[in-house]
């Protein structure tokens, strides 16, 4: 399965927008982008998913670029409680999900 | 509705020891999965099923096996407990293929000394 590269750590101010990247460059066409974010001492939970065209939740926002290789997760006002680790995941045919060390985002007061 | 649960929330284990780790889920889902959690680590898949009766290895198998009898449980066994297992061990189960969102257990800490 294609793997992802997400930047270790990341700050933002509360009440901003924050933009998480991730890069997937060996992605497959029948691969869905998913995003999950783990608070400490927790599992992890469920953020948003896409395959092609960009995605608007509750929570985030998904945008994929057009060739794939690369998709940003936005949150749109960064809160305390945003604070964790976030995941980009690939999932293709093998219903496996394979987590990386993802992004440890810190949300300033 | 508890969603997914784990029993055991803790245990501490002897080397060599053994036991079994249960997630329960009433979502009635096909799919369910086992990952492990080491220090500023992600998760990384242990065994995983998708459905009842059936079951398959996933990244990191060697060590443990699994076991879906019932549709609701996925049992996680350890036979022969190692310090290198020492791990936070999570559940999770999406209600059908991987393009839907996993719905994961609150995980069990275990310490193998």
């Amino acid at each position: 399965d294609a793997k992802t590269t997400q930047p270790n750590s990341m700050e933002s101010n509360e009440e901003e927008p924050v933009h998480l990247p991730c890069n997937h460059s060996t992605i497959s066409g029948t691969d869905y982008i998913h995003w999950y974010r783990q608070l400490p001492s927790q599992g992890p939970e469920y953020v948003i998913h896409g395959l092609t065209s960009n995605v608007n939740n509750r929570m985030a926002s998904l945008a994929i670029a057009e060739d794939r290789k690369s998709s940003t997760l936005i949150l749109h006002r960064a809160t305390l409680r945003d604070a964790a680790v976030y995941y980009c995941i690939l999932t293709g045919t093998g219903n496996q999900f394979y987590f990386g060390t993802g992004t440890s985002l810190t949300v300033i007061p | 509705n508890a969603g997914v649960t784990q029993t055991p929330k803790f245990r501490v284990l002897k080397t060599g020891q053994s036991m079994t780790l249960l997630c329960a889920q009433d979502m009635n889902h096909e799919y369910m999965y086992w990952y492990r959690q080491d220090p500023g680590m992600g998760l990384r898949l242990i065994h995983y099923s998708v459905g009842e009766g059936t079951t398959a290895k996933g990244e990191v198998p060697d060590g443990y096996n699994v076991s879906r009898l019932k549709k609701q449980n996925f049992l996680l066994g350890l036979e022969s407990a190692a310090p290198s297992q020492t791990s936070v061990y999570f559940c999770a189960s999406p209600p059908a293929a991987s393009s839907y969102e996993q719905y994961f257990g609150p995980g069990t800490r275990l310490t193998v000394t």
